[in-house]
């Protein structure tokens, strides 16, 4: 399966600042996914990534605020923009495992980072 | 959308036999995922069925049927390592995974 380093692994952040995270994928993928997970729940998906073209926002979660990066097949950037306490949650990216034959192998994820705006 | 409904927590002893289940409501279906996540880390793969039955890997099963909306989990001879929390997530045709709440599994000894 693919291998994700994602990075920082954690930051405290002051509110109105600006975070990057950046992930790197040991093979060239089509699609990345971020997702955030606020604290005791399940992961939310923030936005799909494809190289050369702009990013897929959900319904909730917008570019100014998250804008994503994605210059090449193994790489990405996730910003959170002006942050505020609300933001405090883990951010993760992922990937799809996908065969020759694109059978799935399921998604593996970042080790995640776990922001805390004050 | 996506509705993905799991149970909030289940209670078990070690070397018994959980069932978690999953129903959802889809738009676009395109197979189903069962991932473990322990505390302070990132969800680990499970398993994937895409087609009605059985998918049988070691300890972990997990079910799927399509025309039911229904898909469960079975975890076997269970450790204590397996206290985790278990996310059954959605694929829809484009590829995006949509999860649910997740199920907190407690094994107890």
């Amino acid at each position: 399966s693919a291998v994700i380093s994602q990075k920082p692994s954690r930051d405290i952040c002051q509110r109105g600042t600006s975070l990057t995270i950046q992930c790197q994928v040991d093979s060239q993928v089509t699609m990345m996914f971020w997702y955030r997970q606020q604290p005791g729940q399940s992961l939310t998906l923030i936005a799909t990534a494809n190289q050369g073209s702009e990013a897929t926002y959900e319904s909730g979660f917008v570019i100014d605020k998250f804008p994503i990066s994605r210059p090449n097949l193994t790489f990405s950037t996730l910003t959170v923009s002006n942050m505020s306490p609300e933001d405090s949650s883990i951010y993760l990216c992922s990937v799809e495992d996908l065969s020759p034959e694109f059978v799935s192998y399921g998604y593996t994820f970042g080790s995640g980072t776990r922001l805390t705006v004050v | 959308g996506q509705n993905i409904d799991q149970p909030t927590e289940m209670t078990a002893t070690e070397g018994a036999i959980v069932q978690i289940n999953c129903t959802y409501q889809t738009s676009g279906f395109n197979g189903l995922f069962w991932y473990q996540q322990h505390a302070g880390e990132a969800p680990t793969f499970l398993s994937y069925n895409v087609l009605d039955g059985l998918e049988e890997k070691g300890r972990f099963s997990s079910f799927l049927s399509r025309s039911k909306g229904y898909s469960y989990l079975l975890l076997k001879e269970l450790q204590m390592k397996d206290s985790a929390s278990y996310l059954c997530a959605v694929r829809s045709n484009d590829y995006k995974l949509s999860f649910g709440a997740g199920t907190t599994v407690t094994v107890r000894a």
